[in-house]
């Protein structure tokens, strides 16, 4: 099945840098990439939506700011959580949608990143 | 908007025990259907899904029946493992909604020796 490449698994930041964590698929083509964040014990929530070579679209509720979405090919995406504070410390997950073909109604998903911002 | 209802957990049995984790949902269009499973600080995978009515899918013993007319998607292993320990999503895909994922709220199973 298709592959997605989520990278870092696991940072710890200080409070007020910044961490970019990278989604990449890597033997299909992504048009469009999901940004989820999930709390423990607790469901995904969808923070953002986006789209090779547009501008993301983010949920509401979600700081656009704070949390800066790149999707500059179709093979790689960027989450930036910009000015980290320990609220931001989650488990983030993206997941990706291929172009046409049999494996478009499914998403493959990264394997997440713990972050912990101290 | 579409919603995915599960069962809360934790859902906890014996090996070899019949597991079912119940999974309803509410859609305007005609979603597909797919279960997600979730191991301890992992992402997601792909457990098993169904594209249309009465699809059933399948996969490492488990199973999820597309029923229409209930609206449901309910997850079944007739004979469960220690390593099937995780947390299962129940999730629905809507054309009419950009294909975008909804999720329900996670069941945790744990299997005991």
């Amino acid at each position: 099945g298709a592959v997605v490449s989520q990278h870092p698994s696991r940072v710890i930041c200080k409070s007020g840098t910044s961490v970019k964590i990278e989604c990449r698929s890597l033997d299909f083509q992504a048009t469009t990439m999901f940004w989820y964040r999930q709390f423990p014990k607790q469901s995904l929530m969808l923070m953002a939506t986006s789209n090779e070579g547009s501008k993301a679209t983010y949920e509401q509720g979600v700081e656009k700011d704070k949390f800066l979405i790149n999707h500059a090919s179709l093979t790689l995406s960027t989450l930036t959580v910009t000015s980290a504070h320990p609220e931001d410390s989650s488990f983030y997950i993206c997941s990706a949608r291929a172009m046409g073909g049999v494996l478009n109604t499914e998403a493959f998903f990264g394997q997440g990143t713990r972050l912990t911002v101290v | 908007g579409n919603s995915v209802t599960q069962m809360e957990g934790p859902v906890t049995l014996s090996e070899e025990a019949f597991l079912t984790i119940n999974c309803t949902y509410t859609a305007t269009g005609y979603p597909s259907l797919f279960w997600y499973v979730q191991y301890p600080g992992e992402g997601l995978q792909l457990l098993l899904k169904a594209t249309k009515a009465d699809d059933k899918g399948s996969n490492k013993g488990f199973e999820a029946t597309y029923r229409k007319e209930t609206t449901s998607f309910h997850l079944e292993k007739g004979s469960v493992q220690v390593s099937d320990s995780a947390v299962y999503f129940c999730a629905l895909s809507d054309r009419g909604a950009g294909n975008m994922l909804t999720f329900g709220g996670g069941t945790r199973l744990m299997v005991k020796p």
